[in-house]
């Protein structure tokens, strides 16, 4: 498998302030990197495919003015949730495809962001 | 269109009791896979298994095993004489081949108990 990491693990921020996620690939060069979310009780939903050196692909309905995904390099992507409010609090979670193990995903331990 | 159903939103069991967690899928897709993640109270998404459409070989890993069956769609996760420390919420997930997204199920909560 792959280890990802991601930082912080965990970040209380005020209304209106801006938060930065990294999401880094330890052992492996990853092209594709993916951000999701997940609400209390509920299923991981897709935000955003984030490739290496090009602009990240966001699924409907997620802002990309309000989650800026910056992937510069194979090992590290990061999500900025811009002028955050309560209803961004979250469990953020990043995953990298590994391309040696058909179509795997492998995911990060994911950042639990608390707006107040 | 693609879609993942898990039905059992929770399930409780007594410890060393077998449980079985059913997963169905939709794909129109000839070439897919399919996994199962665990996803313990820390919230780290842990990789269980993937199987590709051409597989249909069951799978046994130590007391987990699971049973793919493409003439009803299925992808069940049995795991065998249950432990607390099974309690968790396992997700099923089905990815078309070269796209590597996931549609997630919602997910089925197991509580084991003491």
């Amino acid at each position: 498998g792959a280890v990802v990491s991601q930082h912080p693990s965990w970040v209380i921020c005020k209304s209106g302030t801006s938060v930065k996620i990294e999401c880094r690939s330890l052992d492996f060069q990853a092209t594709t990197m993916f951000w999701y979310r997940q609400f209390p009780k509920q299923s991981l939903m897709l935000m955003a495919t984030s490739n290496e050196g090009s602009k990240a692909t966001y699924e409907q309905g997620v802002e990309k003015d309000k989650f800026l995904i910056n992937h510069a390099s194979l090992t590290l992507s990061t999500l900025t949730v811009t002028s955050a409010h309560p209803e961004d609090s979250s469990f953020y979670i990043c995953s990298l495809a590994s391309g040696r193990e058909e179509e795997t995903q492998y995911f990060g331990p994911g950042t639990r962001l608390l707006v107040l | 269109a693609q879609k993942v159903t898990q039905a059992q939103t929770e399930i409780s069991v007594v410890e060393k009791e077998d449980v079985t967690l059913d997963c169905v899928y939709e794909t129109r897709d000839t070439t897919y896979y399919l996994f199962w993640y665990k996803q313990p109270p820390s919230g780290e998404l842990v990789f269980l298994i993937r199987r590709n459409s051409f597989d249909e070989q069951n799978e046994i890993s130590g007391r987990y095993s699971w049973n793919f069956q493409k003439s009803t769609s299925s992808f069940n996760f049995t795991i065998t004489a249950s432990q607390v420390v099974d309690s968790a919420v396992y997700f099923c997930a089905l990815s078309e081949a070269g796209s590597y997204k996931y549609i997630f199920g919602t997910g089925t909560r197991l509580k084991v108990l003491a």
